[in-house]
């Protein structure tokens, strides 16, 4: 499985952007790029994926390097409820495929 | 809510014991995983089931099993429990049948916590 490497922690105020890195300089061609977060006492959940092209949806922004060997998470307005563990994860073609979780990104977010 | 339920959720056993965590998918979902996270190892992939089938085997000790069920519900059975298999057990589910599009975006409960004494 090919390895994604993010940085331990992040802070940021409330109502300011935050840019999550991810590296994952050994990505394969037919590799997608998923993120999940961990709130708190809860299970993972799905915030956003994509193969190539930056993508956007109500929780967030993906930004892929044209040579696909890093993206960025972005939140445009922080809560202090996304502060949780954000997981950058790289996951083959196939939508049966596994997730194998590193230890991503803990986010900190204060008033 | 993500549709997927686990119980119970907390158990507290004694080592030597064995126990059965339950996994209820996602209407119509067929694929189901289980992880483990302790403090110290984060979330590792254990096994996943598709329809009946394992489909993948990761970090799952042989002290382990899995099963998933003709009604899609998974049990994860777990044997001559150790100190060290503390921890909270998810499961998620994803690959709802006969969508013509899915991500194969995983739905995960909100996990079982097992304590071993």
């Amino acid at each position: 499985d090919a390895k994604t490497t993010q940085p331990n922690s992040m802070e940021s105020n409330e109502e300011e952007p935050v840019h999550l890195p991810c590296n994952h300089s050994t990505i394969s061609g037919t590799d997608y790029i998923h993120w999940y977060r961990q709130l708190p006492s809860q299970g993972p959940e799905y915030v956003i994926h994509g193969l190539t092209s930056n993508v956007n949806n109500r929780m967030a922004s993906l930004a892929i390097a044209e040579d696909r060997k890093s993206s960025t998470l972005i939140l445009h307005r922080a809560t202090l409820r996304d502060a949780a563990v954000y997981y950058c994860i790289l996951r083959g073609f196939y939508n049966t495929d596994k997730l194998i979780f590193g230890t991503g990104t803990r986010l900190q977010v204060f008033p | 809510d993500s549709g997927v339920t686990q119980t119970p959720k907390h158990l507290i056993t004694a080592t030597g014991q064995r126990v059965t965590l339950r996994c209820s998918p996602r209407s119509g979902d067929l694929s189901v995983y289980w992880y483990q996270q302790s403090l110290d190892q984060g979330l590792q992939f254990l096994i996943q089931y598709y329809n009946g089938e394992e489909r993948a085997k990761g970090n799952i000790l042989e002290r382990f099993s899995a099963q998933q069920f003709p009604d899609l519900h998974s049990e994860l059975n777990l044997s001559s429990l150790e100190l060290g298999d503390s921890a909270l057990y998810f499961c998620a589910s994803s690959v709802e049948g006969g969508r013509a599009v899915d991500t194969g975006e995983l739905f995960f409960g909100e996990g079982s916590r097992l304590t071993v004494l």
